[in-house]
């Protein structure tokens, strides 16, 4: 069974630091690209960062670049978020998402995890 | 970067009513164009890859049209499960954008 385990949320102070962590499990990890997907509360869905099966390809959404850091260890299976400068706009759930490349050669983020809160608050 | 642009944002129907999500992107994405459902409080999951291809397991009540800017969702003969948002979200390039959500209420 394939399972992604979102850790690392909290409550964290403006400019401060956090990092996430994914913890995967019934599928090959190295073999997948993952990505990060944010939900503000009550909003909708925003796309974070993806990062390739061999950390070759990184990408990150605009807003956030230069203050996120996508990376993940696949000896350990484990996909990470560090985050820096947090600022309020920042709280939400974060979601790590398995990248599947589909038959027709599109690609589709095809198992999530739970979710972790982040809230940056004073 | 590529916008993605969903209509309407909140649909009201009732069980067995047929409905229609649009999903428009700002530049052509060709079928690099997926849809997610998505509950209070829960993950969302992925029904539809590739513009109109199901996913295994999703009901066939779904289905999934359009290629280069214009999309559709459709739910036919829709069920209490299926009161939830929907999101499409184009995989053609980075950032891979999501469209703002439509909130499929119950009548």
């Amino acid at each position: 069974e394939v399972q992604l385990v979102e850790s690392g949320g909290g409550l964290i102070k403006p400019g401060g630091s956090l990092r996430l962590s994914c913890a995967v499990s019934g599928f090959t990890f190295s073999n997948f690209g993952m990505t990060w997907v944010r939900q503000a509360p009550g909003k909708g869905l925003e796309w974070v960062s993806s990062i390739s099966t061999g950390s070759s390809y990184i990408y990150y959404a605009d807003s956030l670049k230069g203050r996120l850091t996508i990376s993940r260890d696949n000896a350990k299976n484990l996909l990470y978020l560090q985050m820096n400068s947090l600022r309020a706009e920042d709280t939400a759930v974060y979601y790590c998402a398995r990248d599947q490349i589909t038959v027709a050669g599109t690609k589709a983020f095809d198992f999530w995890g739970q979710g972790t809160m982040v809230t940056v608050s004073s | 970067d590529i916008q993605m642009t969903q209509s309407p944002s909140s649909l009201s129907a009732s069980v067995g009513d047929s409905v229609t999500i649009s999903c428009r992107a700002s530049q052509s994405i060709s079928t690099f164009l997926n849809w997610y459902q998505q509950k209070p409080g829960k993950a969302p999951k992925l029904l539809i890859y590739a513009a109109s291809s199901f996913r295994r397991g999703v009901p066939s009540r779904f289905s999934g049209s359009g290629s280069g800017t214009d999309f559709t969702l459709t739910i036919s003969s829709l069920q209490p499960e299926d009161f939830a948002t929907y999101y499409c979200q184009q995989s053609y390039s980075a950032p891979y954008s999501f469209g703002q959500g439509t909130n499929l209420e119950i009548k």
